[in-house]
C-alpha cells in the first residue's frame, strides 16, 4: 500500500509569510504526527492528531498549528515565518495514537522549507 | 521531562568490525524505546523496538533500566549499514504522549 505522502517536497518562503504543508497518511491510519528536523535541534515533536482532534503538542510557539480532516489527511500551518523555521518537516502516521501499545509509526519523506 | 541522549554525532568503523551506537534516556515512567534509521535519500524508518526483542539486519538492542540505556549493537558491520541512526523514546501519561528523539548518530562503515 502507498506510504505516507507529503506535499510539497520543497518550498521557499519569505520572512513574515505563512505556509501550509500537507500530509496523507497510510490508508486506514488515524493518527498523524508532525516533527521538525534541523541540524541544530535534531528531530522535535510538533503535534499529533487523532480522529480530527489534537491529542498532544510539543514545545513550539502558537505560530505552528495543524488540523486533521475526516479522511485523516492532515495539514500544518506556520504563520509569520522566521528564518529559524527553515527545516525539514516530517509527517508520520500510525493506526493507533502515539501512546498506544504496539504502535508502529511510518514517516513520510518530508517537506523542505527554506525561509529567506 | 523525558530526554534521549546519543553522545556520538559521528561513528566511523571498518567493515567487519563490531558496532555499538549509544543511547541513554531519562524518563520517570515506564519507557518504550526504538531505533530509527535513515539511509541516504530515504525516509526515516523503524529499525527495531525494545518490546519486540528481535534482531533486524543483524542489529540488536537491549533495554538496561539500571543504566537507562538502549545501545544498538551489531557484531560485524557491513557497508550498507552506513546511515543516520536515531534513538527514540515514547512517553505516555499525564495527558500527554509522544516521541522524543535523540539528535542522531551518523554511522560510516569504511571498506
Amino acid at each position: 500500500k502507498a506510504g505516507v505522502t507529503q506535499t510539497p517536497r520543497y518550498l521557499i518562503k519569505t520572512r513574515g509569510q505563512q505556509v501550509t504543508l500537507s500530509c496523507s497518511p497510510i490508508s486506514g491510519h488515524r493518527s498523524v504526527s508532525w516533527y521538525q528536523q534541523t541540524p541544530g535541534q535534531g528531530l522535535q515533536f510538533l503535534f499529533e492528531y487523532f480522529s480530527e482532534t489534537q491529542r498532544n503538542k510539543g514545545n513550539f510557539p502558537g505560530r505552528f498549528s495543524g488540523r486533521q480532516f475526516s479522511n485523516s489527511r492532515s495539514e500544518m500551518n506556520v504563520s509569520t515565518l522566521e528564518l529559524g523555521d527553515s527545516a525539514l518537516y516530517l509527517c508520520a502516521s500510525s493506526y493507533n495514537p502515539l501512546g498506544g501499545d504496539g504502535n508502529t509509526i511510518y514517516f513520510g519523506e518530508g517537506s523542505w522549507l527554506t525561509v529567506v | 521531562a523525558q530526554r534521549v541522549t546519543q553522545p556520538e554525532k559521528l561513528l566511523s568503523v571498518f567493515k567487519g568490525a563490531p558496532v555499538e551506537l549509544k543511547c541513554n534516556y531519562s524518563y520517570s515512567g515506564s519507557p518504550e524505546l526504538f531505533w530509527y534509521v535513515q539511509y541516504s535519500r530515504q525516509r526515516l524508518q523503524l529499525l527495531l523496538r525494545h518490546i519486540s526483542r528481535e534482531s533486524i539486519k543483524g542489529f540488536t538492542a537491549d533495554l538496561n533500566k539500571g543504566e537507562t540505556s538502549f545501545h544498538l549493537k551489531k557484531p560485524f558491520a557491513q557497508e550498507e549499514d552506513s546511515a543516520m541512526y536515531y534513538c527514540a523514546l515514547r512517553y505516555s501519561g499525564g495527558g500527554a504522549d509522544g516521541l522524543t528523539f535523540g539528535k542522531g548518530t551518523h554511522l560510516i562503515i569504511q571498506p
